[in-house]
């Protein structure tokens, strides 16, 4: 089965407030992950990344936050404008796997409303 | 830089016909990839590939097959199409190993 899921398949906010996109994985042994966001028609762009020795990183309007306790990754997207409208997923790579050791979660789609 | 580049951007292809996707990356990049993505799904591993002369299977390699003669290039070929393979292919490309993936745009495949 798939270790890297996300909570919510659409996540709807009104421009201008903050949007969280949250992420779960299930291998203890991932220690890096990144956030990608991918717009319509388009292959994903990444966006942040962060390692497993770390519990946050700040980026221009982006944060993520890695809670290793109960393995949860969270996206944070500052004062939300209509270019963010996207599916962002979450992908992990574990650890003392091999060059293909990258799992995508499905994304979730965030809708921004006006 | 280019970046990945991947061509066509679309296809439509007869059940049986034969093609190559083409992939190109001028970052120098060792490591490359092949992707399928269908409707609310993630992405799927068909190939990859750790560098010039070296390829391995990932997830859903059935129907393909992949060659890398050159650092840049890593066509996927599909021999005798079938409507299973109607999805949205995506090549990538990254530096090493825990580094960020660098994606191309995609081929839309259709097969009927």
């Amino acid at each position: 089965g798939e270790s890297v899921g996300l909570h919510l398949p659409t996540l709807s906010v009104q421009e201008g407030d903050n949007s969280i996109i949250n992420c779960a994985y299930s291998n203890s042994a991932s220690d890096y992950f990144i956030w990608y966001k991918q717009e319509s028609g388009k292959g994903p762009q990444f966006i942040i990344d962060i390692r497993s020795n770390m519990d946050k990183r700040q980026g221009q309007r982006v944060t993520v936050l890695l809670n290793k306790t109960v393995k949860h990754l969270s996206l944070q997207i500052a004062a939300t404008q209509p270019g963010d409208s996207a599916v962002y997923f979450c992908a992990e790579i574990i650890s003392g796997g091999g060059a293909d050791g990258l799992t995508f979660g499905k994304g979730t789609h965030l809708i921004i409303q006006p | 830089n280019a970046g990945v580049t991947q061509t066509p951007k679309f296809r439509i292809l007869k059940i049986g016909q034969s093609m190559t996707l083409q992939c190109a990356q001028d970052m120098n990049h060792n490591y490359m990839y092949w992707y399928r993505q269908d409707p609310g799904m993630g992405l799927k591993l068909i190939y990859y590939s750790v560098g010039a002369g070296i390829t391995d299977k990932g997830e859903v390699p059935n129907g393909y097959n992949v060659s890398r003669s050159t650092t840049e290039d890593f066509p996927l070929r599909l021999e005798l199409a079938a409507p299973s393979q109607t999805s949205v292919y995506f090549c990538a490309s990254r530096i090493q190993r825990n580094s960020p993936l660098h994606f191309g745009n995609g081929t839309r495949l259709t097969v009927t």
